[in-house]
This record gives structure tokens, C-alpha cells and sequence, in this order.
């Protein structure tokens, strides 16, 4: 099956950090990936599309010079959270396309304290 | 905007009895349905999933939905539940012909089986 990681697992950082988290399809390539951020208790809300080689698309507000995307290759995806506040702590969720299926990855809980 | 509704919010069941999730969406267009599945501490996993044909889909682990377009709903089933499918379960749609779009998400329905 097609498998997709992201790391770190979760991170807690201090308020105006940076904080980087990957996503890796490991046994596929991926031109597009999405990220979802799920609240506690509430389903998952599409953030931004990332394609490859291109800029990646933001939905209604949310903030792309906060939520950094980059692409870099078909088989990571990169969202950084930029100058992050305890607002922004969440689960962000990550997920790949294989064969017009999504695969999504374990997640990464982000805590700003 | 396209949404999708999950009437149930936690759905609690003894070992082997039936289980009917509901799943409602509204978009008029073509679309996608999925059903994932999100085991405690881990990550969403894919259900079934229907695009086209048998509106009848037949999914991992003995579920099944059923996509009725007139009601505009996929509602899962399965006929036996078993404690070890104590999770929380997620409609999800996607708009179009194919499944290359985002998926938008019911708000899911944690399921408890007891024994």
C-alpha cells in the first residue's frame, strides 16, 4: 500500500519559533499533496494544495506567509510555521495521491507554548 | 461551498450488533466518496472508496456503503461489529471527475463497540 510518514511525530516550541514539518510519500511519487489541520474534536480543514515545482495553493484564510509550503521534490512536502503562536498549535495532517486516492500521514501535534 | 454531514456523533454498540453511519453531502456536481477510518492513536486509513458503477462499494474489514445519488448519501454499514472497530470514522467527499482534488470532511462519528 502506498505509505506516507511525517516527522516530527509532534513538537512543542515556544511562542515566535519556527517550526518545520515534512511529509513523505515513501513508496510513491506524489505531484500533489495536501495539508489539513484537524482542531480537536472537529474534522479536518483543507489548508493548501502542494504541487510540485510550483507554488502551492492556500485556501480562504489561511495565511501563506505563516504557513510556508515548498514542494521540493515528488516525494516531500515541507509546511513550515512561521513566528508560531499558541493559536497555531493543532494536529496537521498530511496527505499524498496515489492513483486519484488520498493516503495520509500519522500527523504532527504542534504545541506553542 | 461543498459540505458533508455526519449525523451521528458518537455511536455506541455492543459486540455483533449492526452499524448504520450516516453521510450526507451537498454539492450537485459529480463526486467522490470515501470512508477513513482513524484508529486510536493512529492515522487516518482508507475505507472503501466509490468513484463509479456499483453504487454498492465493498470496503476493508467487512464494511460497505452504499452510494444513493437521489439522497445524496453514502451511508457505511457493516453487519457485525467486532470491539476491535472502536475508532472514529470520516465521511469525505471530492468534487469532479476525479479523485485528484481535496477531500472535504464530515466531522466525523466515534464509534465505541462494548463487549
Amino acid at each position: 500500500g502506498a505509505v506516507v510518514s511525517q516527522h516530527p511525530s509532534w513538537v512543542i516550541c515556544k511562542s515566535g519559533t519556527s517550526v518545520k514539518i515534512e511529509c513523505r510519500s515513501l513508496d510513491f511519487q506524489a505531484t500533489t499533496m495536501f495539508w489539513y489541520r484537524q482542531f480537536p474534536k472537529q474534522s479536518l480543514m483543507l489548508m493548501a494544495t502542494s504541487n510540485e515545482g510550483s507554488k502551492a495553493t492556500y485556501e480562504q484564510g489561511v495565511e501563506k506567509d505563516k504557513f510556508l509550503i515548498n514542494h521540493a521534490s515528488l516525494t516531500l512536502s515541507t509546511l513550515t510555521v512561521t513566528s508560531a503562536h499558541p493559536e497555531d498549535s493543532s494536529f496537521y495532517i498530511c496527505s499524498a495521491i496515489r492513483r486519484e486516492t488520498q493516503y495520509f500521514g500519522p500527523g504532527t501535534r504542534l504545541l506553542v507554548l | 461551498a461543498q459540505s458533508v454531514s455526519q449525523h451521528n456523533h458518537h455511536v455506541i454498540l455492543s459486540e455483533a450488533a449492526s452499524l448504520e453511519l450516516g453521510c450526507n453531502y451537498s454539492y450537485g456536481g459529480t463526486v467522490n466518496l470515501f470512508w477513513y477510518v482513524q484508529y486510536p492513536g493512529q492515522h487516518l486509513q482508507l475505507l472503501l472508496k466509490y468513484f463509479s458503477g456499483d453504487p454498492l462499494v465493498k470496503g476493508i474489514k467487512g464494511f460497505e456503503a452504499e452510494f444513493i445519488k437521489s439522497k445524496f448519501s453514502f451511508n457505511l454499514r457493516k453487519p457485525s461489529v467486532q470491539w476491535s472497530d472502536t475508532a472514529e470514522y470520516f465521511c469525505a467527499v471530492s468534487p469532479g471527475n476525479s479523485g485528484n482534488t481535496p477531500l472535504v470532511f464530515g466531522k466525523g462519528t466515534r464509534l465505541s463497540v462494548i463487549a
